[in-house]
């Protein structure tokens, strides 16, 4: 497709169970982030691909989350033993550059706004 | 630990009025940054990315302007519009340390009526 999509668009799940969120980044691009964003605040990172490789998942908040991108290009975000405080809206983004010196700008998914009961 | 802030947190204008939203961050070992923007319920749209090594940049209506020394950003919306309502998102990207994560201010949510 053209841009970033991502789905679910909403999940609600009870506490204690396990999600999946899935993203597909814009095709050839190399790079793929996940951002959390609380409501009312700004996207915080969570983990960085560079292809299939996690180069990064310092902003991962504990070891409930795990992320994977196995072929290079769809990625999943997956948590589990969902708590309430995981309830926020997941964000993707890709960009083309496969360093962190690329000026190459993020395109951003419209999210899966996850909601834990 | 770059933190950026952006001022207003909210902002209301009548239509026809030009206008600013202000970004700050306290690290200006900055590689780029890049203003976005949030519609309700969905992803951010990027509006303009400015290179540390510039001072401005300009697309249509909109002027952001980087001054990395004095960790100061600007975005400039001329003659707005109802359309222009959302929230605007500031991020900087920093040299070194993690693969190029984007650091994000709270947002301005601006409102402007017709």
């Amino acid at each position: 497709g053209a841009g970033v999509s991502q789905s679910p668009r909403y999940k609600v799940a009870k506490r204690g169970q396990d999600v999946a969120l899935r993203c597909d980044p814009i095709s050839g691009h190399v790079s793929l982030f996940w951002y959390q964003q609380a409501l009312g605040q700004g996207p915080e990172f969570l983990t960085y691909f560079q292809n299939e490789a996690q180069l990064d998942k310092s902003g991962l908040p504990s070891d409930r989350f795990f992320a994977e991108r196995p072929e290079g290009s769809v990625s999943t975000l997956k948590i589990q033993r969902t708590q309430q405080e995981d309830s926020a809206v997941y964000l993707c983004a890709s960009s083309i550059g496969p360093t962190p010196g690329s000026n190459q700008p993020q395109h951003f998914g419209d999210g899966t706004r996850l909601s834990i009961l | 630990k770059q933190e950026v802030t952006q001022i207003p947190a909210a902002l209301s204008v009548p239509e026809g009025e030009n206008l600013v939203l202000n970004c700050s961050f306290t690290d200006s070992a900055i590689y780029n940054l890049q203003w976005f923007r949030q519609d309700p319920g969905k992803g951010l749209t990027s509006l303009l990315l400015i290179q540390s090594s510039q001072r401005e940049q300009t697309s249509g209506r909109l002027n952001a302007s980087l001054d990395k020394s004095s960790g100061r950003s600007t975005l400039y919306i001329a003659a707005s519009q109802p359309g222009d309502s959302a929230t605007y998102l500031c991020a900087v990207r920093n040299y070194g340390g993690s693969q190029g994560n984007l650091i994000f201010g709270k947002g301005t949510k601006l409102s402007v009526k017709p």
